[in-house]
């Protein structure tokens, strides 16, 4: 019985690349989230999906930054030409539903932008 | 801004004492929930209150939820060393809501 899965655990781009991360949510859950994580602070909501379909993107940057979870395999956090700002952890979490359910994370993806 | 808010910000207490952990939040809810979270990994939920419910236990934890004052507090009984991690509550506003963290409190017992 897998957990979230997020891989990679660990992930270095320099200035200008792209960076994709992964999400398997846990087995039976449709709904996905993604949260980011900087030093000695708590957990900022970036994007909220269904599959095939965005529910919220409140949290997301404008520019450079884009969310899908497609019917088929994992969510994917795009982040394009990565500034070192972007450097911090990012978590995925899922649940079964909507409300009233507590969320699952992963062990998150630290990117670090050189 | 975030929405819960934790104090204190750190606390350290010996092994076998109690921790007590406060939140404060400011809009309306539908539950709020608390979850932890050991260095260099994910959070892992520990306990969800609903906002018609006034306190709620499950182990050596034991919540408790005041909406009049928009509070809850985490108490943690005959703390362990293993107890020590960061803790973070969340607000849930209902369906279709994103969970809303605070910054968390950095909880250290010492064996």
């Amino acid at each position: 019985n897998a957990g979230v899965m997020q891989n990679p655990r660990h992930l270095v781009r320099r200035r200008g690349q792209e960076a994709r991360l992964r999400c398997s949510p846990m087995k039976g859950h449709s709904h996905v989230y993604w949260y980011r994580q900087l030093p000695e602070e708590g957990l900022k909501f970036m994007v909220y999906l269904q599959k095939e379909n965005i529910i919220d993107e409140s949290g997301m940057p404008k520019e450079r930054f884009s969310a899908e979870f497609p019917k088929e395999g994992p969510s994917i956090l795009r982040i394009q030409q990565v500034v070192r700002g972007d450097s911090a952890a990012y978590f995925c979490a899922s649940s079964p539903r909507s409300n009233n359910s507590p969320l699952h994370f992963g062990n998150g993806t630290r990117l670090t932008v050189t | 801004s975030q929405q819960g808010e934790e104090d204190p910000q750190a606390l350290s207490i010996q092994e076998g004492e109690n921790a007590t952990m406060n939140c404060s939040y400011k809009t309306s809810i539908n539950n709020l929930q608390w979850y932890r979270q050991n260095s260099g990994r994910g959070l892992v939920h520990l306990i969800l209150i609903r906002s018609n419910e006034r306190e709620k236990h499950s182990g050596r934890l034991r919540v408790t939820l005041d909406t009049s004052k928009k509070s809850s507090s985490l108490l943690i009984t005959a703390s362990r060393a293993a107890d020590t991690a960061s803790y973070f509550c969340a607000t849930d506003a209902g369906a279709n809501s994103k969970l809303t963290f605070g910054k968390g409190i950095t909880l250290s017992v010492r064996p």
